[in-house]
């Protein structure tokens, strides 16, 4: 089945400084890269995604990568604020989602923190 | 638009009591909904998956008669811990997506239940 790593596991940057998060996937298949911010004890919300047939997507400070050749996807958020201290989660999924097996996997999850 | 609604919040009860959640799609049909569980400080850990007037697939490890999903209509599904023990305590999190066939649509999450087994 599909493995998604996520790098690094706690992220803490300087407000207004960007942040990185890396993303590796196992599965060939895969087609489809939702990006979740979660907050304590709140549901994971999705801020972006990406499908194969794009390379990149971006949505005012947050933007998103993805290198399918060598599997792996990353969410950059520029100008970042305090506000954006969260747990972020990558995930990846095959097409259609009735068919059989076609479940978001997600990634460990990092531990952002933005520092005033 | 794509609200996703999970109840209740928060559950408190004794070990040996069967807990109902309940996850309902407001303003779409849900064709398929996600159960997950997450423990403090990881990352979410896909249950089963239900479809609308089928079974649930269960995850590898994951106990089919002590979880039990009902997914009876387009907008309602429900997980039944049954016999709750302590080590059963953790935040659950339902997801659902539409009914359009088109690929890649995004899962919405409920605001999960917190069940704590005494």
């Amino acid at each position: 089945g599909e493995n998604v790593e996520q790098h690094p596991s706690t992220l803490s940057v300087q407000e207004g400084d960007s942040a990185v998060i890396k993303c590796t996937y196992s599965d060939s298949a895969s087609n489809y890269f939702p990006w979740y911010k979660q907050e304590l004890g709140k549901r994971p919300q999705l801020i972006i995604d990406i499908r194969s047939n794009v390379g990149e997507k971006k949505d005012q400070r947050i933007a998103v990568t993805l290198n399918k050749t060598a599997k792996h996807f990353s969410l950059h958020i520029t100008e970042t604020q305090p506000e954006d201290s969260a747990v972020y989660f990558c995930a990846a999924r095959r097409g259609m989602i009735k068919a059989a097996g076609n479940k978001l996997t997600f990634g460990g999850g990092t531990r952002v923190l933005v520092k005033p | 638009g794509a609200v996703v609604s999970q109840h209740p919040s928060w559950v408190i009860c004794k070990s040996g009591t069967s807990v109902k959640i309940e996850c309902r799609s407001l303003d779409f049909q849900a064709t398929t909904m996600f159960w997950y569980r997450q423990f403090p400080k990881q990352s979410l850990m896909l249950m089963a998956t239900s479809n609308e007037g089928s079974k649930a697939t269960y995850e590898q490890g994951v106990e089919k008669d002590k979880f039990l999903i009902n997914h009876a209509s387009l907008t309602l599904s429900t997980l039944t811990v049954t016999s709750a023990h302590p080590e059963d305590s953790s935040f659950y999190i339902c997801s659902a997506s539409g009914t359009t066939i088109a690929s890649n649509q995004p899962q919405h999450f409920g605001d999960g239940t917190r069940l704590s087994i005494l």
